[in-house]
């Protein structure tokens, strides 16, 4: 059974800190991974999708990268910013089905 | 990017009543709808997928006669808590897959349930 698990839980930085956050899943066999903010009280926003046979991705200041076969991910925020502040997780798809196995997620606090 | 609508956004209800959860995609036919829920402080865990037309699939330790999923267009599909109790109190996301397509999932904005 897959399990995915984000670490650390929580996290509080100052603005501007370069930041890491990580995602290990238990079975490499996946479809492709994805990487989603949640904002408190609200749904989910996409942030990047990575193919299973993809290294990374990048979009402005975030960039993700996929090591399948270690079972791991990290999502890396560049320049953070206050509104930066939500709970990052992360998601594996098995199959074409597209269902996603979540992560607990990562929540993240940038300071002014 | 895609538009997906619940509604209500949040409902706060009685013990024993049921609850009606509404999603749309309102630019695209969803042909699979995934329904998940968030347990305070917890991640998304899939309740079900349904596809148009037919019955949902329910994953394990979901009871699919507490919770009744219909998929009766490729617009809109519905999940009722039937006799809600005060530990369905989550919040519920849905998500419609685009058709055809594999791309991004697109999340509805989520429907915060409490039962008192």
């Amino acid at each position: 059974k897959q399990e995915v698990t984000q670490i650390p839980a929580a996290l509080s930085v100052p603005e501007g800190e370069n930041l890491v956050l990580n995602c290990s899943f238990t079975d490499s066999a996946i479809y492709n991974l994805q990487w989603f903010r949640q904002d408190p009280g609200k749904g989910l926003t996409s942030l990047l999708l990575i193919q299973s046979s993809q290294r990374e991705q990048t979009s402005g200041r975030l960039n993700a990268s996929l090591d399948k076969s270690s079972g791991r991910s990290t999502l890396y925020i560049a320049a953070s910013q206050p509104g930066d502040s939500a709970t990052y997780l992360c998601a594996v798809i098995m199959d074409s089905s597209y269902k996603l196995i979540f992560g607990s997620g990562t929540r993240l606090l940038v300071r002014p | 990017g895609a538009v997906v609508s619940q509604h209500p956004s949040r409902v706060i209800c009685k013990s024993g009543t049921s609850v009606k959860i509404e999603c749309r995609s309102l630019d695209f036919q969803a042909t699979t709808m995934f329904w998940y829920r968030q347990f305070p402080k917890q991640s998304l865990m899939l309740m079900a997928t349904s596809n148009e037309g037919s019955k949902a699939t329910y994953e394990q330790g979901v009871e699919k006669d507490k919770f009744l999923i219909n998929h009766a267009s490729l617009t809109l599909s519905t999940l009722t808590v039937t006799s809600a109790h005060p530990e369905d109190s989550s919040f519920y996301i849905c998500t419609p897959r685009k058709q055809g397509v594999r791309e991004t999932q697109y999340f509805g904005p989520g429907t915060r349930l409490l039962v008192l």
